[in-house]
């Protein structure tokens, strides 16, 4: 059970969109559609913003998308905002257990 | 109002034991799958465990398993987890979550605080 691997950090200006990898195999990421991205700003717990590889939960905006293939999810915010600054995991479903990912630091410019 | 409120955390030698609970309000424990997430200081999460809603189903990460176990009463409303033989590894927040579904494998829709365990001579 290894972690999901994400790059350590993605940054960007005001405006622009990024995009977060997270590579795992077709035993977790590959092999379902349980794909889960958590947002978490310092010293909170948390926030989904996105579930099953593509659906946003509601009051998340629709600045976060979320898309898979293969063996990596993608998670990708357009219009970079100054609040959106934060740590972002990527969760996957694989039989017996759950795996995050590495995580990852968005840095706003 | 969905809420979760963990306590048991505490300082613990290597080798010993602690009991976390996670009081939960705002839902049946029943109806939704639980798991238990943990973060070391300055590090990423970590799933620990998990349990499905409506059966006794139990899931555990291999770093824990045969040392971890999770638990709930239904009766009061609270989620456990048993640690023993803990090991400086284990150290960190233990944040108890509530699965969006009575399914383990579906996302987390809300996470308690916390409680911090450290393990230490």
């Amino acid at each position: 059970q290894s972690a999901l691997t994400q790059p350590a950090s993605v940054s960007g200006s005001p405006g622009q969109s990024i995009t977060i990898s997270c590579t795992g195999t077709s035993s977790d990421v590959g092999g379902y559609n349980y794909v889960s991205w958590y947002q978490q700003h310092p010293g909170k717990v948390p926030k989904v913003m996105i579930y099953d590889v593509s659906n946003r939960p509601s009051g998340v905006s629709n600045r976060f998308s979320g898309s898979k293939s293969g063996n990596t999810a993608s998670l990708t915010i357009s219009g970079l905002q100054p609040e959106d600054e934060a740590d972002y995991y990527c969760s996957s479903y694989t039989s017996g257990s759950t795996l995050f990912g590495t995580g990852t630091k968005v840095t706003v410019l | 109002e969905v809420q979760l409120l963990e306590s048991g955390g505490g300082l613990v030698q290597p080798g010993g034991s602690l009991r976390l609970s996670c009081a939960a309000s705002g839902f049946t424990l029943w109806s939704y799958a639980m798991s238990w997430v943990r973060q070391a200081p300055e590090k990423g999460l970590e799933w620990v465990s998990g349990i499905s809603g409506s059966s006794d189903s139990t899931y555990y990460a291999d770093s824990v398993k045969g040392r971890f176990t999770i638990s709930r009463d239904i009766s009061k409303n609270t989620l456990f987890l048993q640690m023993n033989n803990l090991r400086a590894e284990d150290s960190g927040i233990y944040h108890c979550a509530k699965v969006s579904s009575g399914w383990y494998g579906s996302a987390i829709d809300c996470w308690g605080q916390g409680t911090l365990v450290t393990v230490s001579s």
